[in-house]
């Protein structure tokens, strides 16, 4: 069973139309939970970190937000560059060391 | 400029060879963590560390190898006994505990 999911898989905007990317874990005791962008064969790059529900988090045109359960990454009037695979990463009680547990991401492609 | 440097970017195998894909990072991280990504697929932990001279196996480990020898590097061998190695390699590194990790560019090893 994933225990990070992402929704949805593929999304497609026009230029200037808003939407939200959904990030939905089961883990207890989260410790941290990541965003990432990835652009297609490179390294993820580190978007935001947000430790507690109802921690929110700002940059540019994309703002994270997190509840008990999920997180949501809003993206406001996005731009062509905004095109990519968003990535959620989770941190939770002693798994792993510090490793991130990732969703399988969100595919954004924004148009003209 | 600080960051994780991955090499090299492409790499050929041939069927029972092993290879070693080299990772070093210049931003004095403690814990540093090897990734496999798959298409369709989120990121896989494969070999994680969190101190020189100790690290632990991830989630997929069967058929790979490292060392940490040394802060900076961390070195990962994928054997003959990986069934399928063909893949993407991310290499990340972070300070320690509930903190963001930071990607290298990533290895696409094909076997031929």
């Amino acid at each position: 069973e994933d225990q990070v999911t992402q929704s949805p898989e593929a999304l497609r905007l026009q230029e200037g139309e808003s939407s939200s990317l959904n990030c939905s874990y089961t883990v207890s005791g989260l410790r941290g939970l990541f965003w990432y962008r990835q652009d297609p064969g490179k390294g993820p790059e580190f978007l935001f970190t947000l430790y507690s529900a109802g921690e929110e988090k700002e940059k540019e045109r994309l703002k994270a937000t997190l509840t008990k359960k999920e997180s949501f990454l809003h993206i406001t009037a996005p731009k062509p560059e905004d095109s990519a695979t968003y990535l959620c990463a989770v941190q939770y009680g002693s798994n792993s060391g510090y490793a991130l547990n990732f969703g399988k991401g969100t595919s954004l492609l924004v148009t003209p | 400029d600080g960051g994780i440097t991955q090499s090299p970017k492409y790499l050929f195998r041939k069927e029972g060879q092993n290879v070693t894909l080299s990772c070093e990072q210049n931003l004095n991280h403690d814990a540093m963590y090897w990734y496999r990504q798959d298409p369709g697929q989120g990121l896989r932990l494969i070999y994680y560390s969190q101190i020189v001279n100790d690290f632990q196996k991830g989630d997929i480990a069967e058929g790979y190898s490292v060392s940490r020898e040394k802060k900076e590097s961390f070195p990962l061998t994928v054997t003959s006994a990986q069934k399928n190695p063909t893949a993407f390699y991310l290499c990340a590194s972070s300070k320690g505990r509930y903190t963001e990790a930071f990607f290298g560019q990533g290895t696409r090893l094909t076997v031929v």
